[in-house]
């Protein structure tokens, strides 16, 4: 079956240190890759998208690294700070060509506690 | 502000009335989405939009009802619902179908 899987245990660290987030994925083929955050009540914000054909992205303290053989993406938040505390949802777009072309799939996200 | 507005943000129904949720953007988008989220559970898609076509219908009871009269607004009306469809109604729109999307702040709707 088709799976995206974050770790659904809540990710607490301290302000000042990275972050890391993992993005699991089993008999998909994505196009693209999402990363989403949202806070409590709200609606996700865009972060990031990273394409098939690329290994890495950038913003500012924020990379995304995308291993198609792994079938992972990382996210990365550097100098972490209390205001980072959000859910972060990974998404990815199926290739063309599969029956859930143009469909943006989500996982159930992370949360991440940045302690001061 | 993504420009992506959802009215009312909260309602509160009982299970025989008839409602409506509202969705506007004014990025120039050309698809929209509407999605439901419970808690504990992921983002799933509902409808889906592209050029005011629906294209995508993901198995949703026909008690939700899409209209999307143009590429700026979209809604959702809703009618005998069930409480177990109170949840997070969220709406986005991208630039193409597929890309980057851009949410609105929701609906919590609660059922009774």
């Amino acid at each position: 079956s088709q799976k995206i899987e974050q770790n659904s245990e809540a990710l607490n660290i301290q302000e000042g240190k990275t972050a890391t987030l993992t993005c699991n994925y089993t008999n998909y083929s994505p196009a693209y890759l999402q990363w989403y955050r949202q806070d409590p009540g709200r609606g996700p914000v865009f972060l990031l998208l990273i394409r098939e054909n690329e290994k890495e992205k950038r913003k500012e303290r924020l990379k995304v690294t995308f291993d198609t053989t792994l079938k992972q993406s990382l996210f990365h938040i550097t100098a972490s700070q209390p205001a980072d505390s959000a859910t972060y949802l990974c998404a990815l777009t199926p290739s063309y060509g599969s029956s859930n072309t143009g469909k943006l799939i989500f996982g159930q996200g992370t949360t991440l506690q940045v302690k001061p | 502000e993504t420009g992506v507005t959802q009215t009312p943000r909260h309602l509160v129904m009982g299970m025989t009335n008839k409602k409506s949720l509202k969705c506007e953007q004014h990025l120039g988008h050309n698809a929209m989405y509407w999605y439901k989220q419970s808690a504990k559970k992921p983002l799933e898609l509902m409808f889906v939009y592209s050029l005011e076509e629906r294209v995508e219908n993901n198995s949703v009871p026909s008690r939700f009802s899409p209209e999307c009269p143009n590429s700026s607004h979209l809604f959702l009306h809703l009618h005998t619902l069930q409480p177990e469809d109170s949840a997070l109604y969220l709406c986005a729109s991208s630039l193409e179908n597929g890309g980057a999307e851009f949410f609105g702040p929701g609906t919590r709707l609660t059922v009774l």
